[in-house]
Protein backbone atom coordinates (compact mmCIF):
# COMPACT_ATOMS: atom_id res chain seq x y z
CA UNK A 1 0.00 0.00 0.00
CA UNK A 2 1.14 3.38 -0.58
CA UNK A 3 2.63 4.89 2.33
CA UNK A 4 3.33 9.08 3.65
CA UNK A 5 6.65 10.11 1.08
CA UNK A 6 8.84 12.71 2.25
CA UNK A 7 11.69 14.64 0.01
CA UNK A 8 14.62 14.85 0.95
CA UNK A 9 15.42 12.41 3.52
CA UNK A 10 18.49 14.02 4.39
CA UNK A 11 18.98 18.11 3.95
CA UNK A 12 22.43 19.74 5.40
CA UNK A 13 21.85 23.68 5.57
CA UNK A 14 24.13 26.19 7.28
CA UNK A 15 22.65 28.97 9.94
CA UNK A 16 20.69 32.14 8.12
CA UNK A 17 19.96 29.71 5.14
CA UNK A 18 16.45 28.46 4.05
CA UNK A 19 14.84 24.81 3.51
CA UNK A 20 11.83 23.11 2.15
CA UNK A 21 10.66 20.20 3.15
CA UNK A 22 7.66 18.51 0.77
CA UNK A 23 4.96 15.86 2.10
CA UNK A 24 3.32 13.72 -0.67
CA UNK A 25 0.09 12.26 1.67
CA UNK A 26 -1.48 8.92 1.22
CA UNK A 27 -3.72 8.84 -1.92
CA UNK A 28 -7.16 9.96 -0.72
CA UNK A 29 -5.89 11.63 2.39
CA UNK A 30 -7.15 15.22 3.00
CA UNK A 31 -5.27 16.00 6.29
CA UNK A 32 -1.67 16.47 6.27
CA UNK A 33 0.22 17.05 9.79
CA UNK A 34 3.72 18.35 10.51
CA UNK A 35 5.98 16.89 13.48
CA UNK A 36 9.43 18.26 14.67
CA UNK A 37 11.18 15.37 16.63
CA UNK A 38 14.67 16.45 18.19
CA UNK A 39 17.45 14.22 19.55
CA UNK A 40 15.91 12.20 22.00
CA UNK A 41 12.62 13.67 22.42
CA UNK A 42 9.40 12.74 21.39
CA UNK A 43 8.05 14.49 18.19
CA UNK A 44 6.01 17.70 18.78
CA UNK A 45 3.08 18.93 16.96
CA UNK A 46 3.78 21.91 14.34
CA UNK A 47 0.88 22.47 12.35
CA UNK A 48 -1.82 20.86 9.81
CA UNK A 49 -3.90 21.31 6.92
CA UNK A 50 -7.51 19.73 6.35
CA UNK A 51 -8.76 20.51 2.93
CA UNK A 52 -5.65 23.02 2.19
CA UNK A 53 -6.78 25.05 5.09
CA UNK A 54 -4.48 25.42 8.09
CA UNK A 55 -6.59 23.63 10.57
CA UNK A 56 -3.72 23.65 13.83
CA UNK A 57 -1.39 25.29 14.85
CA UNK A 58 1.48 23.96 17.67
CA UNK A 59 4.98 24.91 18.38
CA UNK A 60 5.62 26.17 15.39
CA UNK A 61 8.06 29.30 15.00
CA UNK A 62 7.22 32.65 13.33
CA UNK A 63 10.40 31.51 11.11
CA UNK A 64 8.49 29.06 9.62
CA UNK A 65 5.69 28.49 7.30
CA UNK A 66 3.98 25.44 5.66
CA UNK A 67 0.78 25.28 3.12
CA UNK A 68 -1.28 22.44 1.37
CA UNK A 69 -1.96 22.63 -2.40
CA UNK A 70 -4.44 21.38 -4.66
CA UNK A 71 -2.98 17.94 -5.03
CA UNK A 72 -3.00 17.85 -1.54
CA UNK A 73 0.74 17.76 -0.76
CA UNK A 74 2.60 20.01 1.79
CA UNK A 75 5.33 22.05 2.01
CA UNK A 76 6.96 23.29 5.39
CA UNK A 77 9.17 26.45 4.60
CA UNK A 78 11.73 26.81 7.01
CA UNK A 79 13.81 30.22 6.98
CA UNK A 80 16.60 31.85 9.02
CA UNK A 81 17.80 28.47 9.91
CA UNK A 82 19.41 28.42 13.48
CA UNK A 83 21.09 25.07 15.20
CA UNK A 84 18.29 24.55 17.01
CA UNK A 85 16.03 23.36 14.16
CA UNK A 86 18.34 20.51 13.48
CA UNK A 87 16.13 17.44 13.67
CA UNK A 88 13.65 15.33 12.27
CA UNK A 89 10.72 16.22 10.45
CA UNK A 90 7.37 14.26 9.90
CA UNK A 91 4.99 15.14 8.18
CA UNK A 92 2.16 12.22 8.51
CA UNK A 93 -1.43 12.30 7.23
CA UNK A 94 -5.40 11.14 7.43
CA UNK A 95 -8.68 10.83 5.86
CA UNK A 96 -11.23 12.71 7.96
CA UNK A 97 -14.54 10.04 8.43
CA UNK A 98 -12.53 7.39 7.46
CA UNK A 99 -14.21 3.92 7.60
CA UNK A 100 -10.65 1.86 7.70
CA UNK A 101 -11.83 0.17 10.80
CA UNK A 102 -7.97 1.44 12.29
CA UNK A 103 -9.84 4.36 14.05
CA UNK A 104 -11.17 7.97 12.83
CA UNK A 105 -8.44 10.02 11.97
CA UNK A 106 -5.15 7.60 12.29
CA UNK A 107 -2.24 9.39 11.07
CA UNK A 108 0.17 7.56 9.08
CA UNK A 109 3.73 8.93 8.88
CA UNK A 110 6.36 9.02 6.41
CA UNK A 111 9.90 8.28 6.98
CA UNK A 112 11.11 11.56 8.09
CA UNK A 113 13.88 14.49 6.95
CA UNK A 114 16.84 14.73 8.85
CA UNK A 115 17.60 18.11 8.81
CA UNK A 116 20.88 19.37 9.61
CA UNK A 117 22.01 23.22 10.35
CA UNK A 118 25.52 23.52 10.41
CA UNK B 1 4.15 20.34 31.03
CA UNK B 2 4.23 16.79 29.98
CA UNK B 3 0.34 15.97 28.91
CA UNK B 4 1.00 12.34 28.07
CA UNK B 5 3.37 10.47 29.96
CA UNK B 6 5.57 7.26 29.94
CA UNK B 7 7.29 6.59 32.90
CA UNK B 8 9.29 3.80 31.31
CA UNK B 9 12.33 5.01 29.38
CA UNK B 10 13.24 1.27 28.33
CA UNK B 11 11.65 -2.37 29.30
CA UNK B 12 13.19 -5.88 28.25
CA UNK B 13 11.32 -9.10 27.76
CA UNK B 14 11.87 -12.21 26.56
CA UNK B 15 10.84 -13.87 23.47
CA UNK B 16 7.91 -15.28 23.74
CA UNK B 17 6.48 -13.65 27.25
CA UNK B 18 4.15 -10.42 27.09
CA UNK B 19 5.57 -7.11 27.15
CA UNK B 20 3.27 -4.53 29.04
CA UNK B 21 3.69 -0.90 27.90
CA UNK B 22 2.38 1.86 30.29
CA UNK B 23 1.00 5.13 29.05
CA UNK B 24 -0.40 8.17 31.84
CA UNK B 25 -1.94 11.29 30.58
CA UNK B 26 -3.22 14.49 32.41
CA UNK B 27 -6.08 15.99 30.13
CA UNK B 28 -8.71 14.54 30.73
CA UNK B 29 -10.30 15.82 27.37
CA UNK B 30 -8.26 13.78 25.28
CA UNK B 31 -11.28 11.51 23.16
CA UNK B 32 -8.54 8.97 21.37
CA UNK B 33 -5.53 7.52 21.86
CA UNK B 34 -3.16 5.54 19.75
CA UNK B 35 0.30 3.51 19.49
CA UNK B 36 3.16 3.84 17.51
CA UNK B 37 6.26 1.78 16.77
CA UNK B 38 9.39 3.28 15.50
CA UNK B 39 12.32 1.87 14.07
CA UNK B 40 15.66 4.21 14.23
CA UNK B 41 15.97 6.35 11.06
CA UNK B 42 11.80 5.63 10.19
CA UNK B 43 8.74 7.11 10.81
CA UNK B 44 6.18 6.43 13.90
CA UNK B 45 3.99 3.00 12.38
CA UNK B 46 0.80 3.25 13.19
CA UNK B 47 -0.09 -0.22 16.13
CA UNK B 48 -3.41 0.24 17.43
CA UNK B 49 -5.91 2.98 18.90
CA UNK B 50 -8.58 3.33 20.64
CA UNK B 51 -11.47 5.75 21.71
CA UNK B 52 -12.16 7.17 25.12
CA UNK B 53 -15.62 4.99 25.12
CA UNK B 54 -14.38 2.32 25.06
CA UNK B 55 -11.79 0.07 27.76
CA UNK B 56 -10.02 -2.75 25.10
CA UNK B 57 -9.37 -2.63 21.81
CA UNK B 58 -7.40 -6.15 20.21
CA UNK B 59 -5.62 -6.88 17.12
CA UNK B 60 -3.88 -9.19 16.75
CA UNK B 61 -1.00 -9.56 19.33
CA UNK B 62 -1.52 -6.40 20.06
CA UNK B 63 -4.21 -4.74 23.06
CA UNK B 64 -4.48 -1.66 24.09
CA UNK B 65 -6.46 -0.94 27.69
CA UNK B 66 -7.85 1.72 28.56
CA UNK B 67 -8.25 3.16 32.17
CA UNK B 68 -10.06 6.65 31.95
CA UNK B 69 -10.89 6.82 35.96
CA UNK B 70 -7.28 6.32 36.42
CA UNK B 71 -5.98 8.54 32.98
CA UNK B 72 -3.91 5.33 32.13
CA UNK B 73 -3.31 3.08 29.35
CA UNK B 74 -1.66 0.15 28.48
CA UNK B 75 -0.37 -1.61 25.31
CA UNK B 76 0.24 -5.24 25.99
CA UNK B 77 2.35 -7.76 23.28
CA UNK B 78 1.93 -11.46 23.52
CA UNK B 79 3.70 -13.03 22.63
CA UNK B 80 6.53 -11.07 22.45
CA UNK B 81 9.13 -11.39 19.14
CA UNK B 82 12.37 -10.24 18.77
CA UNK B 83 10.76 -7.79 15.59
CA UNK B 84 8.95 -6.49 18.02
CA UNK B 85 11.52 -4.46 19.38
CA UNK B 86 11.57 -0.87 19.00
CA UNK B 87 10.34 2.80 20.45
CA UNK B 88 6.65 2.64 21.30
CA UNK B 89 5.10 6.17 21.87
CA UNK B 90 1.62 6.37 22.82
CA UNK B 91 -0.06 9.55 21.53
CA UNK B 92 -3.14 11.35 22.20
CA UNK B 93 -5.74 13.89 20.91
CA UNK B 94 -8.06 16.43 21.87
CA UNK B 95 -10.66 16.64 19.32
CA UNK B 96 -10.98 20.17 18.15
CA UNK B 97 -12.35 21.59 14.83
CA UNK B 98 -12.24 19.05 12.02
CA UNK B 99 -8.96 17.48 12.91
CA UNK B 100 -6.52 17.49 15.99
CA UNK B 101 -2.95 16.90 16.45
CA UNK B 102 -1.32 14.13 18.27
CA UNK B 103 0.22 14.59 21.82
CA UNK B 104 3.03 11.99 22.10
CA UNK B 105 4.86 10.77 25.19
CA UNK B 106 8.47 10.19 25.28
CA UNK B 107 8.46 6.64 24.34
CA UNK B 108 9.50 3.42 25.97
CA UNK B 109 12.70 1.35 24.15
CA UNK B 110 11.37 -2.79 24.00
CA UNK B 111 13.96 -4.95 23.99
CA UNK B 112 12.60 -8.36 23.27
CA UNK B 113 15.47 -11.17 23.71
CA UNK B 114 15.61 -14.48 21.93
Amino acid sequence: AAGVIQSPRHLIKEKRETATLKCYPIPRHDTVYWYQQGPGQDPQFLISFYEKMQSDKGSIPDRFSAQQFSDYHSELNMSSLELGDSALYFCASSFAGTGSGKGVDTQYFGPGTRLTVL
Amino acid sequence: DQQVKQNSPSLSVQEGRISILNCDYTNSMFDYFLWYKKYPAEGPTFLISISSIKDKNEDGRFTVFLNKSAKHLSLHIVPSQPGDSAVYFCAARVYGGSQGNLIFGKGTKLSVKP
